[in-house]
């Protein structure tokens, strides 16, 4: 059965950081593409990061370019999103899914819920 | 960035009806658009990949079409079930965006 469980969710100050992450299980993780969505409370869905299977390329959405951070251990089937100087507008549920090489995102975690607020 | 319009907004329909999503994007994607169904509380589920490609499970009432800049997902016979909000989704240049979503109500 494949899976992913995201983890690390949590109220935090703005300015301040969060790491997400996200275990596989069930498929070849070390071969999948993965990818970070994201949708605010009572909205749409909003692409925020990909990463390839062996790392060697990460693309971001310009609202989160140079505060986010995205990684994998493949060793551990774990994906990674460093937050930092997280802003009220990140406020949203962290969903990591597997990418299809560009083509849909096959399989959803069940999210992880980022709240941000002084 | 290649952004997606979907209409309308808002479809209400009966159950049986046949009900038909659209989704533009503002330059061509080719084939490479994915369409998604979201249900309150639940993430969401690959209906379509490749534009036409049903995803695993998903039944032959849902029908996907297009290329280049225009695509459209039509459900053949409304299920009670089927009454959700349908996303789609493309990724160029290893950046993806969505539309801004399709609420399907029963009527």
């Amino acid at each position: 059965q494949e899976h992913l469980v995201e983890s690390g969710g949590g109220v935090v100050q703005p300015g301040r950081s969060l790491r997400l992450s996200c275990a596989a299980s069930g498929f070849t993780f070390s071969s999948s593409d993965m990818v970070w969505v994201r949708q605010s409370p009572g909205n749409g869905l909003a692409w925020v990061a990909v990463i390839l299977h062996d790392a060697s390329i990460k693309y971001y959405a310009d609202s989160v370019k140079g505060r986010f951070t995205v990684s994998r251990d493949n060793s551990k089937n774990r994906l990674y999103l460093q937050m930092n100087s997280l802003r009220v507008e990140d406020t949203a549920l962290y969903y990591c899914a597997r990418d299809l090489e560009g083509r849909g995102f096959d399989i959803w975690g069940q999210g992880a819920m980022v709240t941000v607020s002084s | 960035e290649v952004v997606l319009t979907q209409s309308p907004a808002t479809l209400s329909l009966s159950p049986g009806e046949r009900a038909t999503l659209s989704c533009r994007a503002s330059q061509s994607v080719g084939s490479y658009l994915a369409w998604y169904q979201q249900k309150p509380g639940q993430a969401p589920r690959l209906l379509i990949y490749d534009a036409s490609n049903r995803a695993t499970g998903i039944p032959a009432r849902f029908s996907g079409s297009g290329s280049g800049t225009d695509f459209t997902l039509t459900i053949s016979s409304l299920e009670p079930e089927d009454f959700a909000v349908y996303y789609c989704q493309q990724r160029s240049n290893w950046r993806g965006t969505f539309g801004q979503g399709t609420k399907l109500e029963i009527k």
